[in-house]
């Protein structure tokens, strides 16, 4: 089974905090996702990474960095926290479809972190 | 760009009941794969269904299977005899061959099993 896990469930911080949200995944996927999930505004991908140290912007980008030294760990870092970042955010891997030969590959999802800046 | 639409904010239905959510989707690439997830209270996106474009069937998972119509861009999940524990949020999405293949959400379905 694939399994995705997120450091944390439930998170407060300050505003201005620097923040760093982790996902680990245990099934040697090559992509992995994060995405922000919004009441009214439905799930925003953020930022993803097709490889070890590769990284690319979403639809989100703002405010917002990632780190992926390793294939198996991609971290989520909010620079400087603001109050708008209180949100719950989903991590994601799949492998690649250059791996699997599949026309597209699915994506396993952690089980979120839900973060409130105060 | 791709697009998911979910025309049903909310659904009943009666325990052992089936179901259907709706979703249509858009996109002028040929290549492209349709997902169903769940989504509990708890939060977890959970992967309920796959199909392929170039499936010639419907697939089916258990209890989930996905009408999927090709012609009419849509890929209704449906749910045959609804348990208690089906009462969730179902996300329809969809994901491309090319560019960045990060999933693209419908705004969802509420879905609650009465007893």
């Amino acid at each position: 089974d694939v399994k995705v896990t997120q450091s944390s469930r439930y998170l407060v911080k300050r505003t201005g905090e620097k923040v760093f949200l982790e996902c680990v995944q245990d099934m040697d996927h090559e992509n992995m996702f994060w995405y922000r999930q919004d009441p009214g505004l439905g799930l925003r991908l953020i930022y993803f990474s097709y490889d070890v140290k590769m990284k690319e912007k979403g639809d989100i980008p703002e405010g917002y960095s990632v780190s992926r030294e390793k294939k198996e760990r991609f971290s989520l870092i909010l620079e400087s926290a603001s109050t708008n970042q209180t949100s719950m955010y989903l991590c994601a891997s799949s492998l690649s479809p250059r791996t699997s030969g599949s026309v597209v590959e699915t994506q396993y999802f952690g089980p979120g972190t839900r973060l409130l800046v105060l | 760009a791709q697009k998911i639409t979910q025309t049903q904010p909310g659904m009943f239905v009666q325990e052992k009941e089936a179901v259907t959510l709706d979703c249509t989707y858009d996109t002028s690439d040929p290549s492209y794969g349709l997902f169903w997830y769940k989504q509990p209270s708890s939060g977890e996106m959970i992967f309920l269904i796959y199909q392929g474009s170039y499936d010639q069937q419907n697939a089916t998972e258990g209890r989930y299977s996905l009408n999927f119509q090709k012609a009419r861009k849509s890929a209704n999940l449906v749910i045959s005899a609804s348990q208690l524990g089906d009462s969730a949020m179902y996300f329809c999405a969809m994901s491309l061959d090319t560019g960045r293949r990060a999933l693209t959400f419908g705004s969802g379905t509420r879905l609650q099993v009465q007893p």
